[in-house]
C-alpha cells in the first residue's frame, strides 16, 4: 500500500451527522495535515497534527494521531451541505514536501 | 489574509509547445512547491526550491521540467515540451520555514490541458 492512503473512498451522510474519516501511513513522520479540496478548487489547509501530539481539534474538525499504528482520523461533527468537497491527508516526511493519499469524497445531504 | 496566487487558472496548449505556469508566493515565505494532480488522482510532488536551488525533485520532475524564481516575487514552473500526459492541475505551495511544523499554503491551482 502506498504512504497516506484514505478510507472510505467515498462518504455520504445527511447533514447534521458526523463524518469520519481515516488515513493510514507506512514511515515516520514529522506532522500529518488535513486538506480539503472543492471540485475543481485548490487545497485548503485544514489542520496540522504533530507527530508528539495524539489529539486536536478546531471548531467542528477533530484530528486523532496513533502513530503505533500509523494512522490518523478526521472528524468533521454537525457536518452541513457546505462541507461537501475532498479531504486528503498528507505526511511531511521531514523532507519539507508533503506526501498525499488518495482522498475521501464526502458528499452532505440536506 | 496573505495567499498563493496562480496564473492562469486554466491553459490549453497544443503537445509539444512550451508552457510557464506562474506563482506569486506568500511574501515571507522562503521554501516553494510545485505538486500536480492529473484528473481523479492524488496530488503529486513535484519539486522544492529554496535559497534559489531545487531542493529535492520527483521521478516526475525530468528534463522537461524547469523552475525558476526570476524575481522577488515570481516563482514559475516551465514544461518545455509537453506531452499529453501533462494535462492536469498544477499547485504552487509556499511555506515559511521548511522542516519546522508550519502548514503549506496552496494557491488555487492552473488546469494545463494539453491538446
Amino acid at each position: 500500500s502506498q504512504q497516506g492512503e484514505e478510507d472510505p473512498q467515498a462518504l455520504s451522510i445527511q447533514e447534521g451527522e458526523n463524518a469520519t474519516m481515516n488515513c493510514s501511513y507506512k514511515t515516520s513522520i514529522n506532522n500529518l495535515q488535513w486538506y480539503r479540496q472543492n471540485s475543481g478548487r485548490g487545497l485548503v489547509h485544514l489542520i496540522l497534527i504533530r507527530s508528539n501530539e495524539r489529539e486536536k481539534h478546531s471548531g467542528r474538525l477533530r484530528v486523532t494521531l496513533d502513530t503505533s499504528k500509523k494512522s490518523s482520523s478526521l472528524l468533521i461533527t454537525a457536518s452541513r451541505a457546505a462541507d461537501t468537497a475532498s479531504y486528503f491527508c498528507a505526511t511531511d516526511l521531514w523532507g519539507g514536501k508533503l506526501i498525499f493519499g488518495q482522498g475521501t469524497e464526502l458528499s452532505v445531504k440536506p | 489574509e496573505p495567499e498563493v496566487t496562480q496564473t492562469p487558472s486554466h491553459q490549453v496548449t497544443q503537445m509539444g509547445q512550451e508552457v510557464i505556469l506562474r506563482c506569486v508566493p506568500i511574501s515571507n515565505h522562503l521554501y516553494f512547491y510545485w505538486y500536480r494532480q492529473i484528473l481523479g488522482q492524488k496530488v503529486e510532488f513535484l519539486v522544492s526550491f529554496y535559497n534559489n536551488e531545487i531542493s529535492e525533485k520527483s521521478e516526475i520532475f525530468d528534463d522537461q521540467f524547469s523552475v525558476e524564481r526570476p524575481d522577488g516575487s515570481n516563482f514559475t514552473l516551465k514544461i518545455r515540451s509537453t506531452k499529453l500526459e501533462d494535462s492536469a492541475m498544477y499547485f504552487c505551495a509556499s511555506v515559511g520555514v521548511a522542516h519546522s511544523n508550519q502548514p503549506q499554503h496552496f494557491g488555487d491551482g492552473t488546469r494545463l490541458s494539453i491538446l
